[in-house]
């Protein structure tokens, strides 16, 4: 089946500096991806809609400035979170959709020193 | 607007139980249904869907039906086994798009 990837599956970095999650469609194209954070013991809640070649539409109450979503070819979107802070630790989790189906990355734990 | 709410967990049966997750939903327009999986350090799979009233999705011995008057999605499975401990999350999609909204999702655990 379709398979999504993402980079790099966990990353601890300092306060202040800026993080890049990549993931990619590795089979098929994807018009759209999605990006999902999830707290521990949580579910999963939606971040953006990532459209290739065009901005991505972020859910209510989601800083557009400080995660900012480039989905630049239709197998790659990046999830750059600038300026982390502590309380930006979490895990990241991206989708793909391809047709009618959608298929998960396996996720990215970002942890904030 | 949409939400998803299932059972809270963890949800701990003996191998070869029986296994029910509760789920059910508010959605406008007609919604399809899902349960996905997410197996210790992995990311999430589907594991069943349904994309209209009375449809039965069904894998792996899991089954749920889609139940338009009850708006449930209820996941069941007959016997459960220790590889079926996982987190198990309920989502819907609506209007034709493929963004899905998660419930809260349910821990289950399975003893030998």
């Amino acid at each position: 089946g379709a398979v999504v990837s993402q980079h790099p599956s966990w990353v601890i970095c300092k306060s202040g500096t800026s993080v890049k999650i990549e993931c990619r469609s590795l089979d098929f194209q994807a018009t759209t991806m999605f990006w999902y954070r999830q707290f521990p013991k949580q579910s999963l809640m939606l971040m953006a809609t990532s459209n290739e070649g065009s901005k991505a539409t972020y859910e209510q109450g989601v800083e557009k400035d400080k995660f900012l979503i480039n989905h630049a070819s239709l197998t790659l979107s990046t999830l750059t979170v600038t300026s982390a802070h502590p309380e930006d630790s979490s895990f990241y989790i991206c989708s793909a959709t391809a047709g009618s189906e959608v298929y998960f990355g396996p996720g990215t734990r970002l942890t904030v020193l | 607007g949409n939400s998803v709410t299932q059972m809270e967990g963890p949800v701990t049966l003996s191998e070869e139980a029986f296994l029910t997750i509760n789920c059910t939903y508010t959605a406008t327009g007609y919604p399809s249904l899902f349960w996905y999986v997410q197996y210790p350090g992995e990311g999430l799979q589907l594991l069943l869907k349904a994309t209209k009233a009375d449809d039965k999705g069904s894998n792996k011995g899991f089954e749920a039906t889609y139940r338009k008057e009850t708006t449930s999605f209820h996941l069941e499975k007959g016997s459960v086994q220790v590889s079926d401990s996982a987190v198990y999350f309920c989502a819907l999609t609506s209007g034709g798009y493929n963004k899905l909204i998660f419930g809260a999702g349910t821990r289950l655990a399975v003893h030998p």
